[in-house]
């Protein structure tokens, strides 16, 4: 089965630093990657996905971008963080080829990102 | 785009009390996952389910697609049942492109 490694668990970084999460996939090949972000409250948000290397799609205008510079290797950036991009960060995979055959999305451990 | 709706939105039980999550849909989907989040934020997958019915020991789900409404059955609830517990579907017609989720339903189970 696949699993998602995500780091770090948790992030204080000042308003204006740059940022970087990383999530990296193991068990699967060729998977679509995705970045959720899930403020105070409950709803998840998703803010990027991606269906192959070099290919993110944006979900909504904002402070942040994605990277996916290898098959199971996503990177959530940021040049200057603001207040706002507070929250918790999840990356999930799902349609991956190999192993076992599983048609839902899986998720990582997730980043708790708090910006001061 | 595909909208999820959570029903109740908090929810307080008594230790060994049975329980009923109910989410609706407004589109046709391939997937429907139940989710459990955790006190440390991470999310446990609890069913794939876009379709049927499935059980995993006190837990159980169904789904009646035409319908647009998946049910989530808690029976003999624990204090570790606590938590957020998430629908989340993806459309057909974004086969891939994204999970939506739901706003999610607050369980506390007392002792």
């Amino acid at each position: 089965s696949q699993t998602i490694h995500q780091w770090p668990a948790t992030l204080v970084q000042p308003v204006g630093s740059p940022l970087s999460l990383e999530c990296t996939v193991e068990g699967t090949s060729n998977p679509n990657l995705y970045w959720y972000r899930q403020a105070a409250g409950r709803g998840l948000q998703l803010l990027f996905y991606s269906v192959g290397i070099g290919q993110i799609s944006s979900e909504v205008p904002q402070n942040l971008s994605a990277s996916r510079p290898q098959d199971r290797q996503f990177i959530l950036s940021s040049k200057k963080l603001l207040l706002s991009d507070s929250g918790f960060y999840l990356c999930a995979s799902a349609r991956g080829t190999g192993g076992d055959l599983y048609y839902g999305y899986t998720f990582g451990s997730g980043t708790r990102l708090t910006v001061v | 785009g595909i909208q999820v709706e959570q029903s109740p939105p908090d929810l307080i039980l008594q230790e060994g009390a049975n329980s009923t999550l109910r989410c609706n849909f407004s589109d046709s989907v391939n997937n429907l996952q139940w989710f459990h989040q955790n006190p440390w934020g991470q999310l446990i997958n609890l069913f794939y389910i876009p379709s049927g019915t499935k059980q995993n020991g006190r837990l159980s789900a169904t789904t009646v697609a035409t319908e647009r409404y998946s049910l989530l059955y808690i029976s003999s609830s624990q204090t570790t049942d606590s938590g957020v517990y998430f629908c989340a579907v993806e459309a057909r017609e974004t086969s891939g492109s994204r999970l939506t989720f739901g706003e999610g339903t607050q369980l506390t189970v007392n002792p």
